[in-house]
């Protein structure tokens, strides 16, 4: 079973305060891994797509980066804009099975809510 | 450029009502998904549809079906609802694998 881990579950960080959340990964095969941003009431927002250990991917405050089991999101020098749940998920090769084919599925981890205070 | 547009955006039902949740994307992405979000449980495919003419199953579809009306338009039915259908709802789409999805605003939903 192909499973999502992100952790922390939460973290408070002072403005300016640099950190990395976590993302460890199991599956059969990646085709894709992703990172999402949610704010309260909203959908999440598309971040960045990995798609080979050693790839890294920059937006602003925020650095991607994969290995053949886990991803880390980096946030440098944090504002209070940045506070968000930051979800992590994983698309596989195609599984097919009796529950069906997983082809183009992600599948997400909890998420890792970031607070940054002034 | 709207996007994955759902509706409604709250919607409150009785045990044992039906429903119809509602999403339209404009980007002619062939591939659509119906989550439900619910705390401490992370984001849990109820259905999807590959490309227009296919549905399959997610991770928890008892309790729901779903049509693909068209490219554009994907719905989620609730038949009977159940309190433990109470949750928020989000609609998804895609070009396909590799892509990154495109998420609606989302329905909340509280079946009493």
């Amino acid at each position: 079973e192909d499973q999502v881990t992100q952790s922390p579950e939460a973290l408070r960080l002072q403005e300016g305060e640099s950190s990395s959340l976590n993302c460890s990964y199991t599956v059969s095969g990646l085709r894709g891994l992703f990172w999402y941003r949610q704010d309260p009431g909203k959908g999440p927002e598309f971040l960045f797509t990995l798609y080979s250990a050693g790839e890294e991917k920059e937006k602003e405050r925020l650095k991607a980066t994969l290995t053949k089991k886990e991803s880390f999101l980096h946030i440098t020098a944090p504002k209070p804009e940045d506070s968000a749940t930051y979800l992590c998920a994983v698309q596989a090769a195609r599984v097919e099975s009796s529950r069906g084919s997983t082809l183009g599925r992600l599948y997400f981890g909890r998420g890792t809510q970031l607070t940054v205070w002034p | 450029n709207a996007g994955v547009t759902q509706t409604p955006k709250f919607q409150v039902l009785k045990t044992g009502q039906s429903m119809t949740l509602q999403c339209a994307q404009d980007m002619n992405h062939n591939s659509m998904y119906w989550y439900r979000q619910d705390p401490g449980m992370g984001l849990r495919l109820i259905y999807y549809s590959a490309s227009e003419g296919t549905t399959d199953k997610g991770e928890v579809p008892n309790g729901y079906n779903v049509s693909r009306l068209n490219k554009r338009e994907f719905s989620l039915r609730l038949e009977s609802a159940a309190p433990s259908q109470t949750s928020v709802y989000f609609c998804a789409s895609t070009h396909g694998t590799g892509y990154g999805y495109t998420f609606g605003s989302g329905t909340r939903l509280t079946v009493v």
